[in-house]
């Protein structure tokens, strides 16, 4: 069975600040896919990155930056600069590769929240 | 705006009744899923189709069901609803096993 584990319900941090989310997995499967989605107030989930079991290379875009680390079954996201707009619940998510038969597994989301 | 879209988007309705909620996914995506995200709940996946055929099931209700049309958009029909189906429901596609899956804007669907 897979499972995803954010084990932090809410943070609040100052604007400009730096925030980390944590999120770690649990998969027997050799392949599998990791995500990150935001959902802002309004509700939508907004999809962030995706990263195959395979590229344990950490990825930048701008002020957001992944971790993964198959070691610890890990992939953490960072905020750099964090900034109002940031506010939002995020979730960490896992996908067996499977062709045909797939599941996304979420975590239970992380609440973040930046003081202005 | 992900290209994945979700019809209606908001929907009252009493309980005993029976809705259908729709879905186009992104152009060119074969799987499209179901999900409900309730507060006690969080994100459940509900269902899975991959070109017109059922491929995946979660923890779907009986009272819940779903197809997708040889264009590939997709219906999820609740019927006999109960209060505590009050959700946001959500649709998402993807071109095949592997790739991002995008989530539609979502439907929240309040029982009262």
């Amino acid at each position: 069975a897979q499972k995803v584990t954010q084990a932090q319900t809410e943070i609040s941090v100052v604007e400009k600040e730096d925030v980390t989310l944590d999120c770690v997995y649990e998969t027997r499967d050799t392949t599998y896919y990791l995500f990150w989605y935001k959902q802002p107030p309004s509700g939508e989930l907004v999809f962030l990155i995706r990263r195959n079991s395979f590229d344990e290379q950490n990825e930048i875009s701008g002020r957001y930056s992944w971790n993964f680390q198959k070691s610890t079954s890990s992939f953490n996201f960072t905020i750099t600069a964090s900034q109002v707009v940031d506010s939002a619940v995020y979730f960490c998510a896992l996908i067996r590769s499977n062709f045909g038969n797939e599941k996304l597994t979420f975590g239970t989301g992380t609440r973040l929240t930046i003081i202005p | 705006d992900s290209g994945v879209t979700q019809t209606p988007k908001h929907l009252i309705t009493a309980t005993g009744q029976r809705v259908t909620l729709r879905c186009s996914p992104r152009s060119g995506d074969l799987s499209v899923y179901w999900y409900q995200q309730s507060l006690d709940q969080g994100l459940q996946f509900l269902i899975q189709y991959y070109n017109g055929e059922e491929r995946a099931k979660g923890n779907i209700l009986e009272r819940f069901s779903a197809q997708q049309f040889p264009d590939l958009h997709s219906e999820l029909n609740l019927s006999s609803l109960e209060l505590g189906d009050s959700a946001l429901y959500f649709c998402a596609s993807s071109v095949a096993s592997g790739n991002t899956i995008y989530f539609g804007e979502g439907s929240w669907l309040t029982v009262v």
